[in-house]
């Protein structure tokens, strides 16, 4: 079990352009979650699926984000014109059934939208 | 609504002196309780957690956490800072059903001096 993957990690786009983050959890969770750190704060939540189905959504994931995990595996979040606000670090974690209180998180990915 | 509020954004210790760390939260009924510790460019690692039973719960690396209900405390503790203690801490609570997302505290950056 590598863990939970995060592609890419450094991000660096021009305000105005899509940009898009791959997630993979560890193998056989269930949950998948996608969380939001900017500088100097605590993660906050933006979405989770269980399985393929996406159960929620934070207010904080405007029209612009979009979140998907097709065959329950892997995941992906998309961010369509960029802007400048949407920098941060973009964190996925994933937990199984069994144990759903804990989650394990990737490495992140570093967005710089200039 | 569940909130965490962590007392201090950087504390610094000396090399072998204690470490305390503090969480508060809020919420209608107890939620599961988390620390969290980052390294720099890192994702969040799990030190320990309160989800039932035994009130002080004890997570890697020495570390050491009391639920306290009646003070709505969760605070971290640690009897000797290692130089390799340095990096953000974060405190995060979750509901007991549902989403079961985490909601984290802003974060506390634990300096350790030689």
């Amino acid at each position: 079990d590598t863990g939970v993957s995060q592609n890419p990690r450094h991000k660096i786009t021009k305000r105005g352009q899509n940009v898009t983050f791959r997630c993979d959890p560890i193998s056989e969770h269930n949950r998948l979650y996608w969380y939001r750190q900017t500088l100097g704060q605590g993660p906050e939540f933006l979405t989770y699926f269980q399985n393929e189905a996406q159960l929620e959504k934070s207010r904080l994931l405007s029209d612009r984000f979009s979140a998907e995990r097709p065959k329950g595996s892997f995941s992906t979040l998309e961010i369509q014109r960029t802007e400048q606000g949407d920098s941060a670090m973009y964190l996925c974690a994933s937990s199984a059934l069994e144990s759903i209180h804990e989650q394990y998180f990737g490495p992140g990915t570093r967005l710089t939208v200039t | 609504a569940q909130s965490v509020t962590q007392l201090g954004s950087h504390v610094s210790v000396s090399e072998g002196a204690l470490v305390l760390l503090r969480c508060n939260y809020s919420s209608s009924v107890p939620p599961y309780l988390f620390w969290y510790v980052q390294y720099p460019n890192q994702g969040l690692q799990l030190l320990l957690k309160y989800t039932t039973g035994a009130t002080l719960v004890k997570g890697i690396n020495g570390f050491e956490a009391e639920f306290k209900k009646s003070e709505t405390s969760f605070h971290l503790t640690k009897p000797s800072a290692h130089m390799s203690d340095a990096a953000e801490y974060f405190c995060a609570v979750s509901d007991r059903a549902g989403r079961r997302a985490l909601t984290f505290g802003s974060g506390t950056r634990l300096q350790v001096q030689p």
